[in-house]
């Protein structure tokens, strides 16, 4: 596609449930990235693909988020046993062979109630 | 483990006014300097960028930033501001001998008065 695209755009959901957040990246881009915007924290890192490489999940806050990539290309983050303090935008970013710039989503707002 | 900071939070400016924001990271090997800028309802894009060489790199739309090693500085400017340029800015840092894992700072939001 034209751009990065993540689904769905917003999210709503009750404390305690679990959520899948979906991202596509550019086609042939090889690296893909999870990142958590939250006011006053930034741009939280929390997870990287790199090709087949094992992912870096470094940044992962707790054992109830998880990531995937399959197949090189779409990749799911999902929050299991959601909390308040998991409502954030929830961005995610792909780059191309070289270092050049990542290209980022419009991101998901999620909102836990 | 890398970090990045960014001392201004919030900063007002009137148009023409001169911008400096601060940027801060903390790596002790080789960087890549990054400035990114999300405007309102838009995704985050690539401001300017830092590799090698010299140390003041242009970006877009008039910004600059220097690289200063021996401070581990890499300062976005702006001779004058406008309007349009009201925005949230974030710096950032990877290793080129790493994984490439991009480290963001946490953010300036800037409002240019008109």
């Amino acid at each position: 596609g034209a751009g990065v695209s993540q689904s769905p755009s917003n999210k709503v959901t009750e404390k305690g449930k679990d959520v899948e957040l979906r991202c596509d990246p550019i086609s042939g881009h090889t690296a893909l990235y999870w990142y958590r915007q939250s006011l006053g924290q930034g741009l939280e890192f929390l997870i990287y693909f790199q090709g087949n490489s094992a992912p870096d999940k470094s940044g992962l806050p707790s054992d109830r988020f998880s990531a995937e990539r399959t197949g090189g290309s779409v990749s799911t983050l999902t929050i299991q046993r959601t909390q308040q303090e998991d409502s954030a935008v929830y961005l995610c970013a792909s780059r191309g062979q070289t270092n050049e710039k990542l290209f980022f989503g419009s991101g998901t707002q999620l909102s836990v109630l | 483990a890398q970090s990045v900071s960014q001392h201004n939070h919030h900063v007002i400016l009137s148009e023409a006014a001169s911008l400096e924001l601060g940027c801060n990271y903390s790596y002790g090997g080789t960087v890549n300097l990054f400035w990114y800028v999300q405007y309102p309802g838009q995704h985050l894009q690539l401001l300017l960028k830092y590799f090698s060489g010299d140390p003041l790199v242009k970006g877009i739309k008039g910004f600059e930033a220097e690289f200063i090693k021996s401070k581990f500085s890499f300062n976005l400017r702006k001779p004058s501001v406008q309007w349009s340029d009201t925005a949230e800015y974030f710096c950032a840092v990877n290793s080129p001998t790493g994984t490439y894992k991009y480290i963001f700072g946490t953010g300036t939001r800037l409002k240019v008065l008109a």
